[in-house]
């Protein structure tokens, strides 16, 4: 069974510019979620979809948005991009969502480098 | 609030020697769930264990084994005989129902295991 893939792996952007990441999760999996890593901050919640609605979200500004596609695919955007958005971008995805016994399984991250 | 607190910010430790990673964690609910990841320098979250609320029994599982203790609120990872291939950040998380089950991480343990 194929893991969880994030695309692309590595990106660099300038400061103003907008970001799509995209995360696949592993098949039959219906949640997905979204986490950012900084050295600072950690590890830290974005949004969680669920069958192609969000169900939860962290305490990020509007210009971190997300969607889910009927196939489960996730894709999540960041607009105005800022220096301090500079971060390991992860996708977990889990069968249940609320179902606590499902652990997560996280992909490889995507590197959004910020110019 | 829930909170997640790993006092130790980094180990170094010889091949061979136990180690054990503390985590302390906070949370007003009854029912949730601790989880121990790895992160290996390739930035991807290996999933390690989940334990509930209501299973304080410890866990062994090969080299690996976890101590949950309620009474002092902490989920403490022991690492037995460790190994070069063990170095790594270790992230103790915590989801519980007043954070919607997202995941909540401590700030990790970066372990270092020297041959």
């Amino acid at each position: 069974k194929a893991g969880v893939t994030q695309t692309p792996r590595y990106l660099i952007k300038t400061r103003g510019q907008q970001v799509t990441l995209s995360c696949s999760p592993i098949s039959g999996h219906r949640s997905v979620s979204w986490y950012q890593q900084t050295p600072g901050q950690g590890l830290q919640f974005l949004f969680e979809y669920f069958s192609e609605t969000q169900r939860n979200k962290g305490n990020f500004p509007g210009r971190f948005s997300g969607r889910q596609f009927s196939n489960s695919r996730s894709e999540m955007n960041v607009s105005t991009l800022e220096l301090g958005d500079s971060a390991l971008y992860l996708c977990a995805s889990s069968s249940h969502g609320w179902d606590r016994n499902n652990e997560q399984f996280f992909g490889p991250g995507t590197r959004l480098t910020v110019l | 609030a829930q909170k997640v607190t790993q006092a130790q910010t980094e180990i170094s430790v010889v091949e061979k020697e136990d180690v054990t990673l503390d985590c302390v964690y906070e949370t007003r609910d009854t029912t949730y769930y601790l989880f121990w990841y790895k992160q290996p320098p390739s930035g991807e979250l290996v999933f390690l264990i989940r334990r509930n609320s209501f299973d304080e029994q410890n866990e062994i599982s090969g080299r690996y084994s976890w101590n949950f203790q309620k009474s002092t609120s902490s989920f403490n990872f022991t690492i037995t005989a460790s190994q070069v291939v063990d170095s790594a950040v270790y992230f103790c998380a915590l989801s519980d129902m007043d954070s919607s089950y997202k995941l909540i991480f401590g700030s990790g343990t970066r372990l270092l295991v020297r041959p």
